[in-house]
């Protein structure tokens, strides 16, 4: 079952802008990440960060995780009409150890040029 | 980076036969795999782990007799969807770690079904 829950559920920003999105899951994990969906298309690996870490930092990207509350939140710089997508976090549960990831709801992002 | 293939990307099929979607590692060997699906406007849900050489785990909920999943060799798993209706219509998508599973993963384009 989907652990995760992320909001907003949509986004809509101008271009330069910067989107935040949030996730919250529910069980003690290993790491989350972040993946990017282009509508209709794969996902790209955007980020992982890992439960010991707090902050990860990759080019506009910036992602926090604080896992006392159990919740992540991706940050896109200076936004883009290229970075108009879905995103989704993902984690696997640390009891299980399978690497089978949890997906959160997402969240559509939508950069006006 | 690591690459993950699945063919076909997409499919269209009439009620009642079998489809059957590949899932291959193009340069990393893969012991396990995974399938998801996702409708339109949701979110990925995992359907199973494929484990090469030995049964798929099926998450609750998914009939493991519907959707047949062979993992013959450390690049390739398969998922068929037998007896196909509409309902199953949908975008497949497969996965499979690099490097264990402390690390990322690389997804596969995905395949569309269409059940008519």
């Amino acid at each position: 079952s989907q652990q995760g829950e992320e909001d907003p559920q949509a986004l809509s920003i101008q271009e330069g802008e910067n989107a935040t999105m949030n996730c919250s899951y529910k069980t003690s994990i290993n790491n989350l990440q972040w993946y990017r969906q282009n509508s209709g298309r794969g996902l790209v690996h955007l980020i992982l960060i890992r439960s010991n870490e707090r902050e990860k930092h990759s080019g506009r990207l910036r992602v926090t995780l604080d896992t006392s509350k159990k919740s992540s939140s991706l940050l896109i710089t200076a936004s883009r009409a290229a970075d108009t997508a879905s995103y989704f976090c993902a984690t696997d549960e640390r009891s299980s150890n399978t690497g089978k990831l949890i997906f959160g709801q997402g969240t559509t992002l939508q950069v006006k040029p | 980076g690591a690459v993950v293939s699945q063919h076909p990307s997409w499919v269209i099929c009439k009620s009642g036969t079998s489809v059957k979607i590949e899932c291959r590692s193009l340069d990393f060997q893969a012991t396990t795999m995974f399938w998801y699906r996702q409708f339109p406007k949701q979110s990925l849900m995992l359907m199973a782990t494929s484990n090469e050489g030995s049964k798929a785990t099926y998450e609750q909920g998914v009939e493991k007799d519907k959707f047949l999943i062979n993992h013959a060799s450390l690049t390739l798993s398969t998922l068929t969807v037998t007896s196909a209706h509409p309902e199953d219509s949908s975008f497949y998508i497969c996965s499979a770690p690099t490097w264990g599973f402390q690390e990322t993963q690389y997804f596969g384009p995905g395949t569309r079904l269409l059940v008519l």
